[in-house]
């Protein structure tokens, strides 16, 4: 079955820390994999997004993610997090043949100032 | 301004008394889909369109209905609610794209309280 997880359900951090927040996938062939992070009392906003090509991708806001193949991962980064960088953060995976939308379970994100 | 624009953003309401929560779009959009939040599960598809009359199920369909009668228009209706009905609940929408690599757009969300 198609499934996205998330490693870590909440994440504290103290500004200038190095960020990874872990996502894994299962899926029967090829999929788009997303970021979305949601700040407190908001919409879901994209990070960034793979689908093909080098699999190493950047976002806003300084954010990265690198798609490795061999071991179903897509986790995202950040070299230096900031307070305002406080919020949820959801890995999601789409088929490329389909079109339901699997969402992780989240990683709350929290950075002390 | 682009935009996902849900009504209303907050309702409580009572067992059995049906609702619909709108949701509309002016980007021109195909794809449109329903989900609810719900702590330590995420988002969870419920429904979603292709587009005009062009409807499937997600992943937790029980209990509500969806209709697509215009392409910006994609209300979810909740025929007898019920209290595990209780969520925040998101409408997005994308283009259809090339192999479904286009990232979706997110209303501001309504939380529902079912008593």
């Amino acid at each position: 079955a198609q499934s996205v997880s998330q490693h870590n359900h909440h994440v504290i951090l103290s500004e200038a820390a190095s960020l990874e927040l872990g996502c894994n996938y299962s899926y029967g062939g090829t999929v788009n994999l997303f970021w979305y992070v949601q700040y407190p009392g908001q919409h879901l906003q994209l990070l960034l997004k793979y689908f093909s090509g080098d699999p190493l991708v950047k976002g806003i806001k300084g954010f990265e993610a690198e798609f490795i193949k061999s071991k179903f991962s897509f986790n995202l980064r950040k070299p230096s997090v900031q307070w305002s960088d406080t919020a949820e953060y959801f890995c999601a995976g789409r088929d490329t043949g389909g079109f339901k939308t699997i969402f992780g379970a989240g990683t709350r994100l929290f950075v002390k100032a | 301004e682009a935009q996902v624009t849900q009504n209303p953003r907050y309702l409580i309401t009572v067992t059995g008394k049906k609702l619909t929560v709108t949701c509309s779009q002016n980007m021109n959009h195909e794809y449109m889909s329903w989900y609810r939040q719900d702590p330590g599960l995420g988002l969870r598809q419920i429904y979603y369109s292709m587009n005009v009359e062009v409807t499937d199920k997600g992943d937790v369909p029980e209990g509500y209905k969806v209709s697509r009668k215009e392409k910006r228009n994609f209300p979810l209706i909740l025929e007898s609610p019920s209290p595990n009905q209780t969520s925040l609940y998101f409408c997005a929408s994308s283009l259809f794209g090339t192999a479904n690599n286009q990232p979706q757009h997110f209303g501001d969300g309504t939380r529902l309280s079912i008593l």
